[in-house]
Order: C-alpha cells, then structure tokens, then sequence
C-alpha cells in the first residue's frame, strides 16, 4: 500500500523567506501527485499537479518538483507572505483505480 | 477544473442523530468521492460514489453508517448515521479530473461536531 509522508510535520518563518516543504511516497508507480492548501477547519485548494512524465510544475510563487524513481516531491514557495500560512498536503494517484493517498501534511507559519 | 458545493459548512449535532451532507458539482462527473478527516490527521477515503450503482466503501467504512446516495451525475449525499463524538471530523467530497490536465477537485468541507 502507498504511503505517504511529509517532513516537516509544522515550520514557521518570517516573512520574505523561501521554504521547502517535502513529500515522500513509498510506491513510484503513480499517475500523477497533487499539491493542495487546506486553511484551518475549510476544505482543499488545488495548487499544482504534476502528472508523471513531468519533472516540475510552476505557478507564480510556487514550484513543485517530482522525482518519481526516488519517491520525492518537493514545493518551493519563494517570498512566503503571511497569507501562505496553512496546511500543506500532497496527494499520490496511483497506476491503478481511482485511490488517492494523502500524506500527513506540513502545517506553515509565515510570521509578519 | 469542477466547481463543488457542499452543506453544510458545519454543524453541531446530537449523538444519536443522522446529518447528511450534500454535494453539487457544476459538471456531470462519473466519479465522486467522500473523504473524512479527523482532528489533527490527514484524509482518509470514505467511498467512492458511482451514479447508478452501489457505492464503493474502503476498509472500516460501512454502508450503514455512512450511506451514500448518487442520483445523477452532478450530486451526491454521505449521510453520517447515529452519530457519536468519534465522528466528529471534517467532512470533504471531491470529483476526479475532468481531463487529465486537471487533478481532483474538493468540495469546502463540512465540520461536523457531535456532543
């Protein structure tokens, strides 16, 4: 069974600083990975999907990369902004069927 | 991308009660998805919803307790049956891609509290 996990679990950093946040995934054999932000007690925001044939996917300030053979992803946020404070999770497909498996989720801090 | 409603956006409920949560999406979808996420844990996959046939529920999910309805390919019901406090979660539906440049799509979530 896929899993998924995401380090690290909680960051806080001022404001104007880039960060990474890390996704793990045990099974390389995926259809896609998703990004998504999920503010507190509301419900998911896509941000990026990386499909997987692709290597990285960009928009505006953000940038997802994928390394499928390694079972990494990665999401570079850069000038981080106190609006960016939220959960971060990332979400595998796999090959097979409809299963979406989510990891454990960073929760971010931008401090003003 | 799929544009998804859902209600309610929380509620607070008695044990023993049922809540269905309703969920409208703009684009007829073949697949809908239910998802529950306990306090502090991430989503965990609660059935898969096909319209015209039964639900498809994960391990440690039953359809008596979380009954599902599909009755066109645009809306969807979870219902939560006999509720105690452990089912107090947040509550997500969510539509696979409507091609594949797009990912899944969730709905805004319904927090549930039971007291």
């Amino acid at each position: 069974k896929q899993e998924v996990t995401q380090i690290p679990a909680a960051l806080s950093v001022p404001e104007g600083e880039n960060l990474v946040l890390n996704c793990s995934f045990t099974d390389s054999a995926i259809y896609n990975l998703q990004w998504f932000r999920q503010d507190p007690g509301k419900g998911l925001t896509s941000l990026l999907l990386i499909q997987s044939s692709q290597r990285e996917q960009t928009s505006g300030r953000l940038n997802a990369s994928l390394d499928k053979s390694s079972g990494r992803s990665t999401l570079y946020i850069a000038a981080s902004q106190p609006g960016d404070s939220a959960t971060y999770l990332c979400a595998v497909r796999g090959n097979t069927g409809n299963q979406f498996y989510f990891g454990t989720g960073t929760s971010l801090t931008v401090i003003p | 991308s799929a544009v998804i409603s859902q209600k309610p956006s929380r509620d607070i409920c008695q044990r023993g009660t049922s809540l269905t949560i309703q969920c409208q999406v703009d684009s007829q979808v073949t697949m809908m998805f239910w998802y529950r996420q306990q306090p502090g844990q991430s989503l965990t996959l609660i059935a898969t919803a096909n319209q015209g046939s039964e639900a498809t529920y994960e391990s440690g999910f039953v359809i008596d307790k979380f009954p599902i309805s599909r009755p066109n390919l645009t809306f969807s019901t979870l219902t939560v049956s006999n509720m105690s406090p452990e089912d107090s979660s947040i509550y997500l539906c969510s539509v696979g891609p409507l091609t594949e440049n797009y990912g899944y799509t969730f709905g805004s979530g319904t927090r549930l509290t039971v007291v």
